[in-house]
C-alpha cells in the first residue's frame, strides 16, 4: 500500500459527460501529480499542485482541470467526455516538488471507460 | 523535455532465469524511479536512483548519471514478477513530474 488513495477505482459513463476522480496523497506530502496512462499514448504527465497551487502542466487538454484543497486532497475534472479519454488515470504524491529525494508514489489509479 | 527510452520491449523468461534492463535518457536527470505495474494495473515502487546502486532482495538497479543510463537486474526470477516494468525521471528544470519510458513487458513461466 503506497498510502496514496484514489476513488472511484473503476467509473463507466458516456460520451460528453463530466466526472470528477479524487486523491488523497500520502500523510506529509504536499506535492500532486496527475497521470494518464492510455494504449497509444503510455503514461503522461497531466498536471501538478505543490501545496494548493498549481506548479506544472503537461499533456492536459482543456476539457481537463484539477485542484487541490486546504486538505491537501485533489481531485481532477475531466468533462465532454471522448471515448478516446477511456484510460487508467494515476494519482502520485511526494514530500517536496524539487530538491532532495522527490520520490513519488502512486495510487492504484482509477480506470475511466467511456461508452 | 528528456526522452526516455526502455529495452528491451518484451522479455520472456523461464522461472529462476536471471535478466537485466536498460533504461537510456536524451539528458540529465535529477530524479530517477523504476515502477513494476503488476497484472491489475498498480504502479509499485522499486527504486528511487538518481545515481549508484540500490539492492532490495532479488531486485538490483545501477544508475549511471554521468552516461544517462540506469539497469534493473532481477535474479532468480519467479512468475509473480511478471508484469511491466517502467523508469521514469525528472530533467533537471522539472518540477518533480516524471517522464516515463514505453516499458519493458515480463512474462515468466513456470
Amino acid at each position: 500500500d503506497s498510502g496514496v488513495t484514489q476513488t472511484p477505482k473503476h467509473l463507466i459513463t458516456a460520451t460528453g459527460q463530466r466526472v470528477t476522480l479524487r486523491c488523497s496523497p500520502r500523510s506529509g506530502d504536499l506535492s500532486v501529480y496527475w497521470y494518464q496512462q492510455s494504449l497509444d499514448q503510455g503514461l503522461q504527465f497531466l498536471i501538478q499542485y505543490y501545496n494548493g497551487e498549481e506548479r506544472a502542466k503537461g499533456n492536459i487538454l482543456e476539457r481537463f482541470s484539477a485542484q487541490q484543497f486546504p486538505d491537501l486532497h485533489s481531485e481532477l475534472n475531466l468533462s465532454s467526455l471522448e471515448l478516446g479519454d477511456s484510460a487508467l488515470y494515476f494519482c502520485a504524491s511526494s514530500v517536496v516538488e524539487t530538491g532532495e529525494h522527490p520520490e513519488a508514489f502512486f495510487g492504484q489509479g482509477t480506470r475511466l471507460t467511456v461508452v | 523535455g528528456i526522452q526516455v527510452e526502455q529495452s528491451p520491449p518484451d522479455l520472456i523468461l523461464q522461472e529462476g532465469a536471471n535478466s537485466t534492463l536498460r533504461c537510456n535518457f536524451s539528458d540529465s536527470v535529477n530524479n530517477l524511479q523504476w515502477f513494476h505495474q503488476n497484472p491489475w494495473g498498480q504502479l509499485i515502487n522499486l527504486f528511487y536512483i538518481p545515481s549508484g546502486t540500490k539492492q532490495n532482495g532479488r531486485l538490483s538497479a545501477t544508475t549511471v548519471a554521468t552516461e544517462r543510463y540506469s539497469l534493473l537486474y532481477i535474479s532468480s526470477s519467479q512468475t509473480t514478477d511478471s508484469g511491466v516494468y517502467f523508469c521514469a525521471g525528472g530533467d533537471l528544470g522539472s518540477q518533480g513530474n516524471l517522464i516515463f519510458g514505453k516499458g519493458t513487458k515480463l512474462s515468466v513461466k513456470p
